[in-house]
Formats: C-alpha cells, sequence, structure tokens
C-alpha cells in the first residue's frame, strides 16, 4: 500500500457543482495533514490544513478521518478557477521532518 | 517581493554535463527543502537544511550534491547529468523543522537530451 494515495482523476465537473476527494494514508502515527493546490506548470500552494475536528474556509472543508485514515476534501459552488491538481499531504510516522505528497487529484471544472 | 526564487528557470543540458540550480528565500524562514518533480508529477523530497545543516538527505544518487552557504540560500549542483535526471525541481522554505506550511519556488525545468 502506498504511504499516500489518491484517485488521480481527472474529475471533470460543471460550474456550480459540488466535488469531493478523498486521500488514503497508511502510517497510523501520521499527525500533520494539508491539502496544497498546484496549477498546470506552476508550484503546488498551500490550500488548508486539515484540523482533527474538521475546518472550512470559504467554499472549501477538509475533513480527518484517523480510523479509516483517510482526510477528504469538498469543494462546494466550483468556479473555473478552481480547476487545477489538489495534491494530499501527509507527515509519516509521526516525524515532523518530512512530508509525504500523494500523486494529486486533477479537477477540470467546466462552463 | 518574491518569496521563494530560484534560477534558472529553464534549463537545457547534454548528458554528461554538470549543472547547478540556486534558490533563495527572503522570508526568514530556517528549513529549506529540494523537490524532484518527474513527468508523473510525483513530488519526492531530495534534500532538507535547517540553519545550514543538513536534515533530510533521501536515496538520492551522489551526483546530486546540496549546498547551503546561509539559511536563506539552497543550491543544488549536479554532475554527470543523465537522460533520468530530467524533471522539474521545487526549491521550498519553511519557519521550522516542523510539517508546517511548505513556501515553493517557482521550479527550475531541467532537460537532459
Amino acid at each position: 500500500r502506498k504511504e499516500v494515495e489518491q484517485d488521480p482523476g481527472p474529475f471533470n465537473v460543471p460550474e456550480g457543482a459540488t466535488v469531493a476527494f478523498n486521500c488514503t494514508y497508511s502510517n497510523s502515527a501520521s499527525q500533520s495533514f494539508f491539502w496544497y493546490r498546484q496549477d498546470c506548470r506552476k508550484e503546488p500552494k498551500l490550500l488548508m490544513s486539515v484540523y482533527s475536528s474538521g475546518n472550512e474556509d470559504g467554499r472549501f472543508t477538509a475533513q480527518l478521518n484517523r480510523a479509516s485514515q483517510y482526510i477528504s476534501l469538498l469543494i462546494r459552488d466550483s468556479k473555473l478557477s478552481d480547476s487545477a491538481t489538489y495534491l494530499c499531504v501527509v507527515n509519516i510516522n509521526g516525524n515532523n521532518r518530512k512530508l509525504i505528497w500523494g500523486l494529486g487529484t486533477s479537477l477540470a471544472v467546466n462552463p | 517581493d518574491t518569496a521563494v526564487s530560484q534560477t534558472p528557470k529553464y534549463l537545457v543540458t547534454q548528458m554528461g554535463n554538470d549543472k547547478s540550480i540556486k534558490c533563495e528565500q527572503n522570508l526568514g524562514h530556517d528549513t529549506m527543502y529540494w523537490y524532484k518533480q518527474d513527468s508523473k508529477k510525483f513530488l519526492k523530497i531530495m534534500f532538507s537544511y535547517n540553519n545550514k545543516e543538513l536534515i533530510i538527505n533521501e536515496t538520492v544518487p551522489n551526483r546530486f550534491s546540496p549546498k547551503s552557504p546561509d539559511k536563506a540560500h539552497l543550491n543544488l549542483h549536479i554532475n554527470s547529468l543523465e537522460l533520468g535526471d530530467s524533471a522539474v525541481y521545487f526549491c521550498a522554505s519553511s519557519p521550522g523543522q516542523g510539517a508546517e506550511t511548505q513556501y515553493f519556488g517557482p521550479g527550475t525545468r531541467l532537460l537532459v537530451l
């Protein structure tokens, strides 16, 4: 099993749709979780951290399920500008020095 | 003002050559990183330095040698370039050694012919 696994997609959704991505991680000792966004031919940028109780930032909601070892990202009212690759990032073995990156889930929001 | 900058942005070179990529951050961060993103978009950490000290050294060929003259700079020198080295190399920085937010440079697209 990969350390961090994501469905690569692509997810093709119309504007205004709600879309959700999941990411599973293999190590139960993992402590820090993030969603990054990477636009085509650009660098990754932090979208949001994921907290144990779940957290929301505008149209974006992140949740953590420790029992099943996955995190999720929900995007409501999708915009064209949301089209990007969404990278799940986890620290492994409770080792705060290293992050493990998923391959990313590609999202295309269509007019 | 660019927070994390890398030069060059593009690098096309022949197999066997030696090349360097430079990275600078003006965020005052203590930790800097080099990542490699290959054609399959897999982002993999190569090295990490904290206050000029090497703290992460993944399984990377010793043809790759990082150098940190000060905590604001982390350069990457690659000897005897191979076709498989073609990738995008990202520099990043973070405030500490923890798994907090990392800020990335724009990337250096390396193509080895």
